[in-house]
């Protein structure tokens, strides 16, 4: 079945750091792939998405890459912030899957000042 | 757009009450609605689906008469924990979307429930 595997957290960065947060999914066919953000005591949030091949997703400097020779959807962002300290979740939906939102377990950024 | 709207926020009760945890689409109609359970640093399990006018297709090992879903219109769904007890405190969160479509699905802001 469709699954997606995040890298594990905590990561902890320094402001203006680069960020980079692992993704890769396995499904059948061409699954359309997401980046959610949740802040502390809130719900989820669509940070950004790509629906084939080569899309890239972008949001509030965040951009992800679509890449199927790799299966991956890595979430990179150029400089963060203490406010960007969140928990990201990555995510798809596929044909296989009966259209269901597949989540990662989650990877928790914390950025200190 | 696409907001939802998800009450109340915090609840907390005695054991043996039930609790209904509202979710509303605001500005848009989406078929479906999700319902998520969140455990403290955990990801979303999902509890059930729902469409409007039918029955809520739950997810293995959820217990429907635990967890009621009622879907009475395109904008609103509602989760009502009955008889609720120590073990269901949790991050309860709904989300509302669409079937068959790989549209994103748009989430509430959750409820932290907490049975006393």
């Amino acid at each position: 079945g469709n699954s997606v595997t995040q890298m594990e957290g905590p990561v902890t960065l320094s402001e203006e750091a680069f960020l980079t947060i692992n993704c890769t999914y396995t499904a059948t066919g061409y699954p359309s792939l997401f980046w959610y953000v949740q802040y502390p005591g809130e719900g989820l949030q669509l940070l950004l998405k790509a629906t084939k091949a080569d899309d890239k997703g972008s949001n509030k400097g965040f951009e992800a890459t679509y890449r199927k020779e790799t299966t991956s959807f890595h979430l990179e962002k150029g400089s963060v912030q203490v406010s960007d300290s969140a928990v990201y979740f990555c995510a798809l939906i596929g044909v296989a899957g009966g259209f269901k939102t597949i989540f990662g377990a989650g990877t928790r950024l914390f950025v200190k000042a | 757009g696409a907001v939802v709207s998800q009450h109340p926020s915090w609840v907390i009760c005695k054991s043996g009450t039930s609790v209904k945890i509202e979710c509303r689409s605001l500005d848009f109609q989406a078929t479906t609605m999700f319902w998520y359970r969140q455990f403290p640093k955990q990801s979303l399990m999902l509890m059930a689906t729902s469409n409007e006018g039918s029955k809520a297709t739950y997810e293995q090992g959820v217990e429907k008469d635990k967890f009621l879903i009622n879907h009475a219109s395109l904008t609103l769904s509602t989760l009502t924990v009955t008889s609720a007890h120590p073990e269901d405190s949790s991050f309860y969160i709904c989300s509302a979307g669409w079937v068959n479509s790989n549209q994103p699905q748009h989430f509430g802001d959750g409820t932290r429930l907490s049975i006393l």
